[in-house]
């Protein structure tokens, strides 16, 4: 069974510019969150897809988006990248994406915007 | 939103129970309580979750008070494995689905 996987590892990027994370999800689940989590913070929820929809979104602007596709895998996209966007961004999927199942992580992506 | 609050840092020895509290005052009725654990530079890893009764499985046992705003995490038998940032989690569905994770309790593991 392959876990979570996220790409790339790093990422530098200015301020301005846009940003395309990737993640694939464990064999059989339907659903992906993100997550942006700053130096010693804890992950703050940006959105959940389940089954290409999103169903869930955090308090985070419209410049960050998303996309699932059938596959199930995601994307987060960023547009004009801000200083405070540089962090760790992690995906998770699930199975159903409720309240009842258990998130599995990748190992994140580690963004920094100069 | 619902919030979570967690002590900064707990040390415990090896071998010990550990309990790690968790305040959620403002958790609605229908909000699920999860715990993840980070090591570093690991993503988080599930341990374990409930609603309102208390829950154990291998890794942990969940005590969740009556009222709901309140929860603590057991570890039966602290290992240096365990030495992590726990985080107290909230699954909400009031509007939307959400995650909610606090702010995390880093558990120092003595040998």
């Amino acid at each position: 069974e392959t876990g979570v996987t996220q790409s790339p590892t790093h990422l530098i990027k200015t301020r301005g510019q846009q940003v395309t994370l990737r993640c694939s999800s464990q064999s059989g689940h339907n659903t992906v969150s993100w997550y942006q989590q700053a130096l010693g913070q804890g992950p703050q929820f940006i959105f959940q897809y389940y089954r290409e929809e999103e169903n869930g979104r955090g308090n985070f602007p419209p410049r960050f988006s998303g996309l699932q596709f059938p596959n199930y895998s995601s994307e987060l996209n960023v547009n004009a990248l801000e200083l405070d966007d540089s962090a760790l961004y992690l995906c998770a999927s699930s199975l159903d994406g409720n309240r009842y199942n258990e998130q599995f992580f990748g190992p994140g992506t580690r963004l920094t915007v100069l | 939103d619902a919030k979570t609050t967690q002590p900064n840092s707990m040390e415990s020895n090896e071998e010990e129970p550990v309990h790690l509290p968790c305040n959620h005052s403002t958790i609605s009725g229908t909000d699920y309580i999860h715990w993840y654990r980070q090591l570093p530079s690991q993503g988080p890893e599930y341990v374990i979750h409930g609603l309102t009764s208390n829950v154990n499985n291998r890794m942990a046992s969940l005590a969740i008070a009556e009222d709901r705003k309140s929860s603590t995490l057991i570890l039966h038998r602290a290992t240096l494995r365990d030495a992590a940032v726990y985080y107290c989690t909230l699954f909400t569905t009031s509007g939307t689905y959400k995650y909610i994770f606090g702010t995390g309790t880093r558990l120092k593991v003595l040998a």
